[in-house]
């Protein structure tokens, strides 16, 4: 089946300890892309990745860390997470990035940093 | 700058009625829209696109929209609500022209149908 893996579904950390939600998508897709989605604010772009090595800030990156040594996988890095993170994290991924491609988006992580 | 307005944050209808959720965009040029839905503790789901042609665009699960480029609107409706299509639903925008672009999303408007 044809799918954006997030793991874990859940994660309750303390503030300073670092994390990594991974991300891994088995449709050969170039383009990857981290969201935030914060109640009243929809969602926002973390960072996203255009292909392997390749990758750029999106719109609210401060905090966060990624990196694409493989196509298939994209990690969330948080070197030292604050309250202020405390979000519902999704990856999504599509073809090739282009701007009429519907993007799949992963069944989302829920972190809260205390 | 783009951006998405989806003016109501919920909207309530009868089951069997007609249901309209509202969203609005700005952007420079020729807009790709989108809309998404959430169902609860998942992620989002690709509903329909407009990307160039008719104005009227039919998507999953017998919702539509309408893209209406003098009012900067990209209304999705469905004749005849169900139970099941309670959810909260999301607009997108992304100009044409800007590739490996964020697609900008609104606030989203929670969809209430009750039987």
């Amino acid at each position: 089946e044809a799918q954006v893996t997030q793991n874990p579904r859940y994660l309750i950390t303390v503030t300073g300890k670092k994390l990594t939600v991974t991300c891994s998508q088995n449709m050969n897709h170039e383009y990857m892309s981290w969201y935030r989605q914060d109640p009243g604010l929809g969602l926002r772009q973390i960072y996203y990745s255009m292909n392997v090595e390749v990758t750029d800030k999106g719109d609210v990156p401060e905090g966060y860390k990624v990196s694409r040594k493989e196509k298939r996988n994209f990690p969330l890095i948080l070197e030292s997470p604050s309250p202020n993170q405390t979000s519902l994290y999704f990856c999504a991924s599509s073809p090739n990035g282009g701007t009429n491609e519907k993007l799949f988006f992963g069944s989302g992580t829920q972190l809260s940093v205390l | 700058a783009q951006s998405v307005a989806q003016p109501e944050d919920q909207v309530n209808v009868a089951e069997g009625n007609p249901l309209t959720v509202k969203c609005t965009y700005s952007v420079s040029g020729n807009p790709y829209l989108f809309w998404y839905v959430q169902y609860p503790n998942r992620g989002l789901q690709f509903l329909l696109k407009y990307i160039t042609g008719d104005n009227l665009v039919k998507g999953s699960y017998g919702f539509e929209a309408e893209f209406n480029k003098s009012q900067t609107s990209f209304h999705l409706k469905k004749p005849s609500a169900l139970v099941s299509d309670s959810a909260l639903y999301f607009c997108a925008v992304r100009a044409a022209n800007q590739a490996g672009t964020a697609l900008i999303f609104g606030k989203g408007t929670t969809l209430s149908v009750s039987s």
